[in-house]
C-alpha cells in the first residue's frame, strides 16, 4: 500500500479556512486519494475523494498536484464541530478493491 | 437511513476471558469490516467481508479472533482468550460494495477494556 505524510497537528481559527496537507510521492497511476475524518469518540466518516482533477462537495474540496504527489483538503470555513482526526489514504484498485490503510492522520483543533 | 450498529458499546473483561462484539450493517450493503483502532492510531483492517464470504483477514489474529458474516447481513468478531494488548475500539463499517469508489459507513465503535 502505498504511504501518506501528514503533519501531527494543525490549529485553526473558527470561520477561517484550514488547508490539510497530505505528500504521497509513491503514488501510482490508479491510487485514488480519499479523505476521511473521525470526530472524537465516533467511527469515521467519508470526506471526500479524487484522482486527478480537483474536486468539490458540500463538506470540502480537494486540491491534487498536478503531478498527484501531494493534495491539500481545504475546509473553507472552519467550524468547532470540524475538530477532528483528518485522514488521507491511497486507495488502489487493487484484488481487495475497497480496503481502506489509515495511518495516523492530522488532529486538527478549531479555535473559537 | 439508519447507520450501521454495534453493540455494546463498552466492555471490561480480564485478560483470558472470552468477549464478543456484534455488527448489522447498513440494510444492502454487501461488503462489512471489522478495524481494530488502539489509542492514538488509526484504525486498521482486521476483517473484510463481501456477502458471507471473507475476502481479506490477513490482518486479523487467527489463534485468538475470529469473525462470521451468517445470512450475509450481521457479523460477530469474537476474541478468545484476550490479551492485554487487545485494548481497543472495534470498529464496524459497511460499504454497498468492494467498488473503489464505494465510501464506508463506519458505526460507533465498541470500546474493549481488558484488565
Amino acid at each position: 500500500d502505498a504511504k501518506t505524510t501528514q503533519p501531527n497537528s494543525m490549529e485553526s481559527n473558527e470561520e477561517e479556512p484550514v488547508h490539510l496537507p497530505c505528500n504521497h510521492s509513491t503514488i501510482s497511476g490508479t491510487d485514488y486519494i480519499h479523505w476521511y475524518r473521525q470526530l472524537p469518540s465516533q467511527g469515521p466518516e467519508y470526506v471526500i475523494h479524487g484522482l486527478t482533477s480537483n474536486v468539490n462537495n458540500r463538506m470540502a474540496s480537494l486540491a491534487i498536484a498536478e503531478d498527484r504527489k501531494s493534495s491539500t483538503l481545504i475546509l473553507h470555513r472552519a467550524t468547532l464541530r470540524d475538530a477532528a482526526v483528518y485522514y488521507c489514504i491511497l486507495r488502489d484498485v487493487g484484488e481487495y478493491g475497497n480496503k481502506l490503510v489509515f495511518g495516523a492522520g492530522t488532529i486538527l483543533r478549531v479555535k473559537s | 437511513e439508519a447507520g450501521v450498529a454495534q453493540s455494546p458499546r463498552y466492555k471490561i473483561i480480564e485478560k483470558r476471558q472470552s468477549v464478543a462484539f456484534w455488527c448489522n450493517p447498513i440494510s444492502g450493503h454487501a461488503t462489512l469490516y471489522w478495524y481494530q483502532q488502539i489509542l492514538g492510531q488509526g484504525p486498521k483492517l482486521l476483517i473484510q467481508f463481501q456477502n458471507n464470504g471473507v475476502v481479506d483477514d490477513s490482518q486479523l489474529p487467527k489463534d485468538r479472533f475470529s469473525a462470521e458474516r451468517l445470512k450475509g447481513v450481521d457479523s460477530t468478531l469474537k476474541i478468545q482468550p484476550a490479551k492485554l494488548e487487545d485494548s481497543a475500539v472495534y470498529l464496524c463499517a459497511s460499504s454497498l460494495d468492494r467498488g473503489d469508489y464505494n465510501e464506508q459507513f463506519f458505526g460507533p465503535g465498541t470500546r474493549l477494556t481488558v484488565l
